[in-house]
């Protein structure tokens, strides 16, 4: 069956430091991979779009790859801050309309 | 740019009732919206992808009768919860795609729907 799997427990790490999060995802042949971040209450919010001829994509402290080989995105953000505490939900398209979503994994960055 | 809107923010209705949630991308048009709901803790379910003057396609295991979605124009799109129970209480978000965009979704902020 199709799944995608972004690690359940939460990610604490200390103010300063590069925050990695994972996403692989099986039985998926994605056009487009995307990250958004959700706080609580909120809706995602987009963050970053990488195609699947595209190895990493760079937008200011956030930095994603994307190994169509190993089935697997990392998602970096360097630099972190308590401001960047929240959910972060990878999502896959495959053709057509549809993009289905991980359950994200929870970032705490401490001052 | 690329801001969707959506109305109510929170609802509470009683069981039995009918409840209308909107959904407006404010200074783009979108030929294509979806709604997704959302369970605290757990990954959004998409649960209906609609087109501006077509039927909406469902996704498996939602019914269409009780979650009416009309797309309207290319800036609006509602969904109804007919007849709305308390297991239908969730967090109803619907996403935007923009024309001519990079295939990125834009999200509204979200109903969060209580049904007593």
């Amino acid at each position: 069956s199709q799944k995608i799997e972004q690690n359940s427990e939460a990610l604490n790490i200390q103010e300063g430091k590069t925050a990695t999060l994972t996403c692989n995802y099986t039985n998926y042949s994605p056009a487009y991979l995307q990250w958004y971040r959700q706080d609580p209450g909120r809706g995602p919010v987009f963050l970053l779009l990488i195609r699947e001829n595209e190895k990493e994509k760079r937008k200011e402290r956030l930095k994603v790859t994307f190994d169509t080989t190993l089935k697997q995105s990392l998602f970096h953000i360097t630099a972190s801050q308590p401001a960047d505490s929240a959910t972060y939900l990878c999502a896959l398209r495959e053709g057509g309309f549809k993009t289905i979503f991980g359950a994200g994994t929870r970032l705490f960055v401490k001052a | 740019g690329a801001v969707v809107s959506q109305h109510p923010s929170w609802v509470i209705c009683k069981s039995g009732t009918s409840v209308k949630i909107e959904c407006r991308s404010l200074d783009f048009q979108a030929t294509t919206m979806f709604w997704y709901r959302q369970f605290p803790k757990q990954s959004l379910m998409l649960m209906a992808t609609s087109n501006e003057g077509s039927k909406a396609t469902y996704e498996q295991g939602v019914e269409k009768d009780k979650f009416l979605i009309n797309h309207a124009s290319l800036t609006l799109s509602t969904l109804t919860v007919t007849s709305a129970h308390p297991e239908d209480s969730s967090f109803y978000i619907c996403s935007a795609r923009r024309v001519g965009g990079e295939n990125e979704q834009f999200f509204g902020p979200g109903t969060r729907l209580t049904v007593l």
